[in-house]
């Protein structure tokens, strides 16, 4: 167990809805980072947050938007659900500076019909 | 060519063989290098980290890395069935956000008992 807990885990929307995904990172790490795993595929990096900014951000459209908050906690929100977003949605925290180790949560599987 | 390659497998080894795992990178620039392993239906799970030319041994695992080459390894000994995974190769991109990493599709790997 990584400590890095996200909620929740698995969650069925239609197209053109909204979605809130939330994280708990692990104790004492201050970066939080997101990805997007399609099946079969590597995670991709959709944005990294750090000190409640954004510091980073993948190839993704600006309909996928996040917050960190001053415990480190997180969200992602993404408006206008694609059926292409349907998704393992992964959380990750880190220590800003520890070479890069992340820490994943356990996911949240996210379909869009 | 994409950033981060590796062969999707199925790889088969019996029980009590050598693993190994190959990953090649386009970045020339990338510092850090990571291994993780990701069983059906769960997150991806930290295994081994490494930043210079050579071998880092920790237990049954041995990441190798030739900077020059662009190649990333990871060989398992004494191979288990509970090591049947797919084993993510993941790259911390140059000049990228900190804690970004780019991750390679990954190699489903499938130990015979």
């Amino acid at each position: 167990e990584t400590g890095v807990t996200q909620s929740p885990t698995h969650l069925i929307k239609t197209r053109g809805q909204q979605v809130t995904l939330r994280c708990s990172s692990q104790s004492g790490h201050n970066t939080v980072s997101w990805y997007q795993q399609a099946l079969g595929q590597g995670p991709q990096f959709i944005f990294q947050y750090y000190r409640e900014e954004e510091n980073g951000r993948g190839n993704f459209p600006p309909r996928f938007s996040g917050l960190q908050f001053p415990n480190y906690s997180s969200e992602l929100n993404v408006n206008a659900l694609e059926l292409d977003d349907s998704a393992l949605y992964l959380c990750a925290s880190s220590f800003q500076g520890a070479n890069e180790k992340l820490f994943f949560g356990s996911g949240t599987q996210l379909s869009v019909l | 060519q994409k950033e981060v390659e590796q062969n999707s497998g199925p790889l088969s080894v019996p029980e009590g063989a050598i693993a190994s795992l190959n990953c090649t990178y386009s970045d020339r620039g990338s510092q850090s290098f990571f291994w993780y392993r990701q069983y059906s239906g769960k997150s991806p799970e930290l295994i081994m980290s490494i930043y210079s030319n050579g071998d880092k041994e920790d237990g049954r695992f041995t990441a190798q890395l030739n900077k020059a080459s662009q190649y990333v390894s990871l060989l398992i000994r004494d191979s288990q069935p509970s090591d049947s995974a797919t084993y993510l190769c993941a790259v911390s991109p140059r000049g990228g956000a900190t804690n970004k990493l780019i991750f390679g599709t990954g190699t489903l790997l499938a130990v015979q008992p």
